[in-house]
């Protein structure tokens, strides 16, 4: 079975851009949640969807938004990108059991 | 904000030897999870433990928590280069909210 996948790997926009960043999760799976990753230290939490709706949210302003689509997939779009959205975003999803998975990340450079 | 820290920082050793992370978490937890990740690349799920257990094993990997003291310890066994990379534990109460540590840098040297 195929893992988490993210797309794009990586990404370069200016100050001030939107981005759309996009995750599939495992086959089975329902719950997608997204972190963000800045260098040097440990993912945060951001948000969580279950059945396309949102369960939990993170410390992040209202410029990240999500949403879950009906084959769980889901996306996170940041507005008005500032230099500290630059990080490793990570989707991850969780099926019966309490583990999450990762998927590779989405790599974002904001000049 | 993190949950708490991994110590140490960084751990560098040579191939052969026993490596051991530890991790410090706030509040209290569903369960604790340890995580790889080599060079800023996703994470790769090591070991579930659940607040009720106190030790699980799995290939070299040893862990232990102690909910008393809200630590957890990663022990690798008979470490290799490709087990360099940087190990995160991360907790969860009742939710799939993970909160992480801020990593532990292990290189592992030929």
């Amino acid at each position: 079975d195929a893992g988490v996948t993210q797309s794009p790997t990586h990404l370069i926009k200016t100050r001030g851009q939107h981005v759309t960043l996009r995750c599939s999760p495992i086959s089975g799976h329902k719950s997608v949640s997204w972190y963000q990753q800045v260098l040097g230290q440990g993912p945060q939490f951001i948000f969580q969807y279950y059945e396309k709706e949102e369960r939990g949210r993170g410390n992040f302003p209202d410029r990240f938004s999500a949403r879950q689509f009906p084959n769980y997939s889901s996306e996170l779009n940041v507005n008005a990108l500032l230099l500290g959205d630059s990080a490793l975003y990570l989707c991850a999803s969780t099926g019966r059991s309490d583990t999450q998975y990762f998927g590779p990340g989405t790599r974002l450079t904001v000049l | 904000s993190q949950q708490g820290e991994e110590d140490p920082q960084a751990l560098s050793i040579q191939e052969g030897e026993n490596a051991t992370m530890n991790c410090s978490y706030k509040t209290s937890i569903n369960n604790l999870q340890w995580y790889r990740q080599n060079s800023g690349r996703g994470l790769v799920h090591l070991i579930l433990i659940r607040s009720n257990e106190r030790e699980k094993h799995s290939g070299r990997l040893r862990v232990t928590l102690d909910t008393s003291k809200k630590s957890s310890s990663l022990l690798i066994t008979a470490s290799r280069a490709a087990d360099t990379a940087s190990y995160f534990c991360a907790t969860d109460l009742n939710t799939d909210k993970l909160i992480f540590g801020t990593g532990t840098r292990l290189q592992v040297f030929p």
